[in-house]
Order: C-alpha cells, then sequence, then structure tokens
C-alpha cells in the first residue's frame, strides 16, 4: 500500500503559483497518482490525474519525475476560491484498490 | 447527471439507535465507496463495491457497522447501535474504471452524523 506524505499546510497570495509536492516512496507500476480538492461541508473534487512526465488541464499541472516517487501539483495564479484542502492519492492496482488518501494539504490565499 | 445523491445530509441521533445512511451512484458507474471523515482521523476509506459487489471492507470499523448494494443505484450504510465516537461526516463516491482512470471517484455531499 503506497503511503503518501504531504505537506499539512501552505500559505499563499492572490496571483502566485502554488505547488505541492506529495511523496509516494513505494509507488507501484501500474498505479495512477489523483488530486483532489476539498471545501468546507463538501466532499472531494477531481482535479487532475497521470501517470508519469506532465499532465495538464485548465485548472493545475501535475508533474511526475521518471521515478514517480513524487508528484507535485501546480496551481497557477490563485485566487482567494482556491483556499481549500488538497488530497494526493495513489491509486493500488488495476480491478482491487487500496486507496491510500494522504493527510491532505491546507492551502490558504490570502488578499 | 445530478451527481451523486446522498440522504439524509444532517443526522441527529441518540446513543444505541440505529442509523441509516443512503446513497444513490452516478448512473453507470461500476464502483461505489463510502468514507469517513473526522478531524482527527481524516478521510477513511471504509468498504468499496464493484458491480453491488463488496470487494474490500477491511475498513469497516467493527461489527456495528454495515452496507449493502442492493441493486446499482443504491447502497445503504447501516449503523447498529450507534455510539458518539461515530459522530463524522460520511461520503459516498462513485466511479467507472477505464473512462478516466482507475481513481476519479466523484463524490457526494455528504451525511453529517451526530450521535448524542
Amino acid at each position: 500500500l503506497a503511503k503518501t506524505t504531504q505537506p499539512i499546510s501552505m500559505d499563499s497570495y492572490e496571483g502566485q503559483e502554488v505547488n505541492i509536492t506529495c511523496s509516494h516512496n513505494n509507488i507501484a507500476t501500474n498505479d495512477y497518482i489523483t488530486w483532489y480538492q476539498q471545501f468546507p461541508s463538501q466532499g472531494p473534487r477531481f482535479i487532475i490525474q497521470g501517470y508519469k512526465t506532465k499532465v495538464t488541464n485548465e485548472v493545475a499541472s501535475l508533474f511526475i519525475p521518471a521515478d514517480r516517487k513524487s508528484s507535485t501539483l501546480s496551481l497557477p495564479r490563485v485566487s482567494l476560491s482556491d483556499t481549500a484542502v488538497y488530497y494526493c492519492l495513489v491509486g493500488q492496482g488495476s480491478n482491487d484498490y487500496k486507496l491510500s488518501f494522504g493527510a491532505g494539504t491546507t492551502v490558504t490565499v490570502r488578499a | 447527471d445530478a451527481g451523486v445523491i446522498q440522504s439524509p445530509r444532517h443526522e441527529v441521533t441518540e446513543m444505541g439507535q440505529e442509523v441509516t445512511l443512503r446513497c444513490k451512484p452516478i448512473s453507470g458507474h461500476d464502483y461505489l465507496f463510502w468514507y469517513r471523515q473526522t478531524m482527527m482521523r481524516g478521510l477513511e476509506l471504509l468498504i468499496y463495491f464493484n458491480n453491488n459487489v463488496p470487494i474490500d471492507d477491511s475498513g469497516m470499523p467493527e461489527d456495528r457497522f454495515s452496507a449493502k448494494m442492493p441493486n446499482a443505484s443504491f447502497s445503504t450504510l447501516k449503523i447498529q447501535p450507534s455510539e458518539p465516537r461515530d459522530s463524522a461526516v460520511y461520503f459516498c463516491a462513485s466511479s467507472h474504471y477505464g473512462r478516466e482512470g482507475p481513481d476519479t471517484q466523484y463524490f457526494g455531499p455528504g451525511t453529517r452524523l451526530t450521535v448524542l
């Protein structure tokens, strides 16, 4: 079971780029890395998913080095509404997956 | 699609009472997950189903907890008898493996359970 480690919290200001790194040292060959965002009183929401190198969508970018033992979620030009908890998730296996949610990183964006 | 639907949104009960939480997954999704979230323990996976069959219930805390999925559009999580330490937010999530990857789960709004 791939255990994930993330920073507990990060502070930023509006317009800055926020980078959150997740460590997953024993990730398996067929595991995917997924990031979720959670606002207070809501369920987590999918942000981005990747397997290797770089993935980009309209919300964020995900950087995964060759050894895949870590990944970095990049949020460009954050706004106050990006204040949330961000979870790193490593999926184990294909049809039988033991899910490992990290403890989450609380990102606070200030004006 | 309306997304994952959970009911009730809030539940307050007394210790010893039976509690039943309900979930309707997104149509066409073949995986369903039940999670519990507390400040102390974060987000914990309790059980998940694939095509209505329980695959892994190792996260279920004890025999007081049970989950069923009688058909593809409905699942329940039951706690009997309930205890104050069961107070938490319970989330249901669903996904379809292969469409966007194995772990793209869509979460419901959650049920906030308070056991007095």
